[in-house]
């Protein structure tokens, strides 16, 4: 059992709005930044957003991030059939002393 | 380019040891940390641990605390992962990954390797 909780999945049409929602408590989201990661399949998984909202270089302003209190989440618009991926999202745990991830979340466009 | 490049897939029997290595090339690659993270066949990402080549500071999860050992050589930009004693729940795809500071995001990430660990 993961220590943030993701959705294991989420869909949509092309074109499309999905949000995806990460979990947790006030050792980890409530007091630390979130990051998030696309896991293309048979890839490596790459930083999407970063400190709870920033993107990378590179990455489409489709993608956004935001959070609240103990819980984040991450928007993508206009959804295109190359998003079909595993989406995790990420932060420390004071309590734990490390990273911890999200279960991870499979975003299937139909 | 900054790129993290891991060594190729491996298969033991339990009971042997294993390194692992990711070299870093085009930055400082003592000023960033190196983390490791695990992935089980048809699982999510688990942070390992994380090592600070600059002077070889290591953290581990308590998960992994003691199951394995993180390693470093800065003169030639190489982290490690390594195992004293294999067993079959270690086979998993290994990544690692840069980072700012331990609290920080991860990128970017190395290739992977491939574990299988079998008799």
């Amino acid at each position: 059992q993961s220590v943030l909780t993701q959705p294991p999945s989420a869909s949509g049409t092309p074109g499309q709005r999905v949000t995806i929602s990460c979990s947790g408590s006030s050792s980890n989201i409530g007091s630390n930044t979130v990051n998030w990661y696309r896991q293309l399949p048979g890839t490596a998984p790459k930083l999407l957003i970063y400190s709870n909202n920033q993107r990378p270089s590179g990455v489409p302003d489709r993608f956004s991030g935001s959070k609240s209190g103990t819980s984040a989440s991450l928007a993508i618009s206009g959804l295109q059939s190359e998003d079909e991926a595993d989406y995790y999202c990420a932060a420390w745990d004071d309590s734990l002393n490390g990273v911890v991830f999200g279960g991870g979340t499979k975003l299937t466009v139909l | 380019e900054v790129q993290l490049v891991q060594s190729g897939a491996e298969v033991k029997k339990p009971g042997e040891s294993l390194k692992i290595s990711c070299k870093g090339s085009g930055y400082s690659f003592t000023n960033y940390w190196i983390g490791w993270v695990r992935q089980m066949p048809g699982k999510g990402l688990e942070w390992m641990g994380i090592i600070y080549p600059g002077d070889s500071d290591t953290r581990y999860s308590p998960s992994f605390q003691g199951q394995v050992t993180i390693l470093v050589d800065k003169s030639i930009s190489t982290a490690y992962l390594q195992w004293s004693s294999l067993k079959a729940s270690d086979t998993a795809m290994y990544y690692c990954a840069a980072s700012s500071s331990p609290l920080g995001w991860f990128d970017p990430w190395g290739q992977g390797t491939l574990v299988t660990v079998a008799s």
